[in-house]
């Protein structure tokens, strides 16, 4: 079964900082990945998805981008954060059965 | 374009009551439907899915969902709810194009009452 690691677990920056946030999948190859967001209030929201190394698909115009750089590698950065980013983010993997497993989720809080 | 709609944000329930939340969606290709549990400071979890075959399908905790394609909607149910169900649910839909893409519904907060 797959493993997914998710880091930092949380984390506080200012406003204009940059982010990364990285997510590593064990237990798969080729894997579907995802990045999520659940803002306080609010729903999942998809970010990113990707089916491949560098196969990068946005979901809604935002702030953030998303990297694969290896099959089990993704990586969600922005080069200058904003208040609204704050949130909690998922990174998530495909399945068997198509079941989407979560990691365990970076809260950010921007200041 | 798949679309997921979850059609109450919060449903306050008595305990022992029966519960229904409501999930619509629409997509042009065929489709995966799966309910997730976020329960208080927790991941979430799979509650049920539907690939293929029977629409109604059973889950964990006693919550069962039926997939109805001519409304394109799967309702989750639970006969009798109790405290202990107090949580956030989601409705997520799959779809095949090239590659799995999973999207969520904005989630429905269900709080039940002593």
């Amino acid at each position: 079964s797959q493993t997914i690691h998710q880091w930092p677990a949380t984390l506080v920056q200012p406003v204009g900082s940059p982010l990364s946030l990285e997510c590593t999948v064990e237990g798969t190859s080729n894997p579907n990945l995802y990045w999520y967001r659940q803002a306080a209030g609010r729903g999942l929201q998809l970010l990113f998805y990707s089916v491949g190394i560098g196969q990068i698909s946005s979901e809604v115009p935002q702030n953030l981008s998303a990297s694969r750089p290896q099959d089990r590698q993704f990586i969600l950065s922005s080069k200058k954060l904003l208040l609204s980013d704050s949130g909690f983010y998922l990174c998530a993997v495909d399945g068997a059965g198509n079941t989407i497993y979560f990691g365990e989720g970076s809260w950010l809080t921007v200041v | 374009a798949q679309s997921v709609t979850q059609l109450d944000s919060q449903v306050p329930v008595f305990e022992e009551a029966p519960v229904e939340l409501r999930c619509n969606y629409s997509s042009s290709v065929s489709v995966y439907l799966f309910w997730y549990v976020q329960y208080p400071n927790q991941g979430l979890q799979l509650l049920l899915k539907y690939l293929s075959g029977s629409t109604l399908v059973k889950g964990i905790n006693g919550f069962e969902a039926e997939f109805n394609k001519s409304q394109t909607s799967f309702h989750l149910r639970k006969p009798s709810v109790h405290i202990s169900d107090t949580a956030e649910y989601f409705c997520a839909v799959s779809t095949y194009t090239g590659g799995f893409k999973t999207i969520f519904g904005a989630g429905t907060r269900l709080f039940v009452k002593a």
